[in-house]
């Protein structure tokens, strides 16, 4: 079981920048891809980026991409993402969670989120 | 990118009494649909994938059918604690992963 902790929210203005983290206890993190899901005020669950278990295969939503960049440190058992030229829109709680190593592509271990407000 | 649709969007439950959720895909996906808990201030918990196959530590009150594009959760005699909202999941066709709008199940 791998335990996941997202950090690095917070409020921040249209157009900037924020970076958050999620660190992983567990010894599968380091064989599992990770992905980012965030939830908007009052909506529903979107996926938004996934990295593979090494760092060489990344994919992005449409709403994101081009903005945010998501990485990965093994050696420090560590998911980030990188977000810039926020907008209003991408105010959310933001999830890190686990796909199992050698499975199928669901989503079996998640954080408990950190929200991300985007307003002036 | 598939579309994926659940309904009722809110089910009124009395405790003790069953529920029946449903979701549709815009395309078959086989069975490659995940259920997914999700509680006001709680990390998502996942409950079905493979569309049948109950997660770890998931109470057998928590039963998924279907396969192709339509698909179903059920819930058995509710407890307190299943009172949240509800997400289907595709992961046949990706990038993108899609959930469903979500149904929210809440006290008669």
């Amino acid at each position: 079981q791998v335990q996941l902790v997202e950090s690095g929210g917070g409020v921040v203005q249209p157009g900037k920048s924020l970076r958050l983290s999620c660190a992983a206890s567990g010894v599968t993190f380091t064989y599992s891809a990770v992905h980012w899901v965030r939830q908007a005020p009052g909506e529903g669950l979107e996926w938004v980026a996934v990295i593979s278990f090494d760092g060489s295969i990344t994919y992005y939503a449409d709403s994101v991409k081009g903005r945010f960049t998501i990485s990965r440190d093994n050696s420090k058992n560590t998911l980030f993402l990188q977000m810039s030229s926020l907008r209003p829109e991408d105010t959310a709680i933001y999830y890190c969670a686990t796909a199992p190593p050698r499975d199928d592509p669901y989503f079996d271990n998640w954080g408990q989120g950190t929200l991300v407000t985007v307003s002036s | 990118e598939i579309v994926m649709t659940q309904s009722p969007a809110t089910l009124s439950v009395s405790p003790g009494e069953s529920a029946t959720l449903s979701c549709r895909a815009s395309q078959s996906i086989g069975k490659k649909l995940a259920w997914y808990q999700l509680q006001p201030g709680q990390s998502p918990r996942l409950l079905i994938h493979g569309a049948i196959t109950r997660a770890t530590g998931i109470p057998a009150r928590f039963s998924g059918s279907g396969s192709g594009t339509e698909f179903t959760l059920s819930i058995s005699s509710l407890q307190s604690e299943d009172f949240a909202v509800y997400y289907c999941q595709q992961y046949n066709n990706w990038p993108p992963w899609t959930f469903g709008q979500g149904t929210k199940v809440e006290v008669k």
